[in-house]
């Protein structure tokens, strides 16, 4: 059975940081990981799928990277800035279904 | 324009009542799916829908049943409601059933079963 573990449950850092987020799951055998973020009362964004070919995707500040062999997925935020401040979701795909984490909550402080 | 929409937003219901949460997807996709998170903040599958298949989870209770009028709706049908049903459920789509496909998200309905 496939689960997902995110670490840490949550993060706060001064505005300007450079964070990581960390993923992992427990069996390899995936199509692809995609990173969400959930804002408060709102429905889930995609930001960045990386197929199990990838090593990694980037968009904007994000950089997130994908090593599927070991289990491990990380995103990556440059020069965070307090809209960045949301819970941060990743998910593998092992068939036809997500599978989740239970996400980070990252706050940024002005 | 909202790609995934959900209605309604907030749902307060008695235990006991059959209700329904409605989703419309104005992507064009193929595939519409069915999330729920619990209190926990896991999100778990529930069903997936294609105009060939429908794919459900072995554990969500028959109580739930997920009804197509069309491509671009796939509305979700519960009776009998039970506490432990209080969560937030989030429809989400996809251009086909691909496994290289993303999702797109609603804003979710949360419902609370008293």
């Amino acid at each position: 059975k496939q689960e997902v573990t995110q670490i840490p449950a949550a993060l706060s850092v001064p505005e300007g940081e450079n964070l990581v987020l960390n993923c992992s799951f427990t069996d390899s055998a995936i199509y692809n990981l995609q990173w969400f973020r959930q804002d408060p009362g709102k429905g889930l964004t995609s930001l960045l799928l990386i197929q199990s070919s990838q090593r990694e995707q980037t968009s904007g500040r994000l950089n997130a990277s994908l090593d599927k062999s070991s289990g491990r997925s990380t995103l990556y935020i440059a020069a965070s800035q307090p809209g960045d401040s949301a819970t941060y979701l990743c998910a593998v795909r092992p068939g036809y279904q997500l599978t989740f984490g239970k996400g980070t909550k990252l706050s940024v402080i002005p | 324009d909202t790609a995934v929409s959900q209605t309604p937003k907030y749902l307060v219901t008695q235990m006991g009542n059959d209700k329904s949460i409605k989703c419309e997807q104005n992507l064009g996709h193929d595939t519409m799916y069915w999330y729920k998170q619990d209190s926990k903040k896991f999100l778990k599958i529930m069903f997936s829908y294609n105009n060939k298949e429908l794919i459900i989870n072995e554990t969500v209770p028959n109580r739930f049943s997920p009804k197509s009028p069309d491509k671009a709706h796939l509305n979700l049908h519960i009776n009998s409601l039970e506490l432990g049903d209080s969560a937030v459920y989030f429809c989400a789509s996809s251009q086909g059933d691909s496994h290289q496909e993303t999702q797109y998200f609603g804003p979710g309905t949360r419902l609370l079963v008293l």
